[in-house]
């Protein structure tokens, strides 16, 4: 049981360039979301999905746009890097949004942008 | 908005007990989660804790929760080398489902 899938795991780009992360869960989760993870702080959610062909923003989403044509695919892209967009992305699905359903994540995609 | 505090760091020696804490300011909490974190890996899903329950075990592991001082602490019996990792804290808003997170605090283990 695969879980949760995040490719690349690693990338760096040059700015003003632009990038897919891709993540795939194979656990038929309704929820995903999309989090950046910086030193010192806490996760920051980006972007999620209550189901395909519904997206939402989050915390932080601007520079990120996502898309959620099937259950099982949630992209996020860079639309121009920026360096400030250095940092560990981590993709993450849960069976459905409530308070008593644990998220499963990704291993991450550690991304550097020059 | 709402705040999960954790410390940055914690040193244990092998063998003793480990305890993380964090307090979070949300009133309506109704799920708070403690998530394992390895280095280079995504995090993991140690336990959780409804509201209403003061006490939570799991094996080595304890979770104590004092809803009047929005406290939460972590304990982990007989740490291991296995332990090092950071923890993470995440309170369930119930308004909206997403998470709070702490910062995570660093489990550091000398032999």
């Amino acid at each position: 049981n695969a879980g949760v899938t995040q490719t690349p795991k690693f990338q760096v780009l040059k700015t003003g360039q632009s990038m897919t992360l891709q993540c795939a869960q194979d656990m038929n989760h309704e929820y995903m979301s999309w989090y950046r993870q910086d030193p010192g702080m806490g996760l920051r959610l980006i972007h999620y999905s209550v189901g395909a062909g519904i997206t939402d923003q989050g915390e932080v989403p601007n520079g990120y746009n996502v898309s959620r044509s099937t259950t099982e695919d949630f992209p996020l892209r860079l639309l121009s890097a920026a360096p400030s967009q250095t940092s560990v992305y981590f993709c993450a699905s849960s069976r459905g949004l409530g308070s008593n359903q644990p998220q499963h994540f990704g291993d991450g995609t550690r991304l550097s942008i020059l | 908005g709402e705040d999960v505090e954790q410390s940055l760091f914690l040193s244990v020696r092998e063998g003793d007990s480990s305890v993380i804490n964090c307090t979070y300011t949300d009133s309506s909490s109704t799920y708070l989660y403690w998530y394992k974190q390895e280095p280079g890996a995504g995090l993991q899903l140690l336990t959780y804790i409804f509201s209403n329950m003061d006490m939570k075990q799991d094996q080595r592991l304890t979770v104590l929760l004092n809803k009047k001082d929005k406290h939460l602490s972590l304990r982990i019996a007989d740490t291991q080398t296995g332990d090092s990792a950071i923890y993470f804290c995440a309170d369930s808003m119930d308004s909206n489902y997403q998470l709070i997170w702490g910062a995570g605090t660093k489990l550091i283990i000398k032999p």
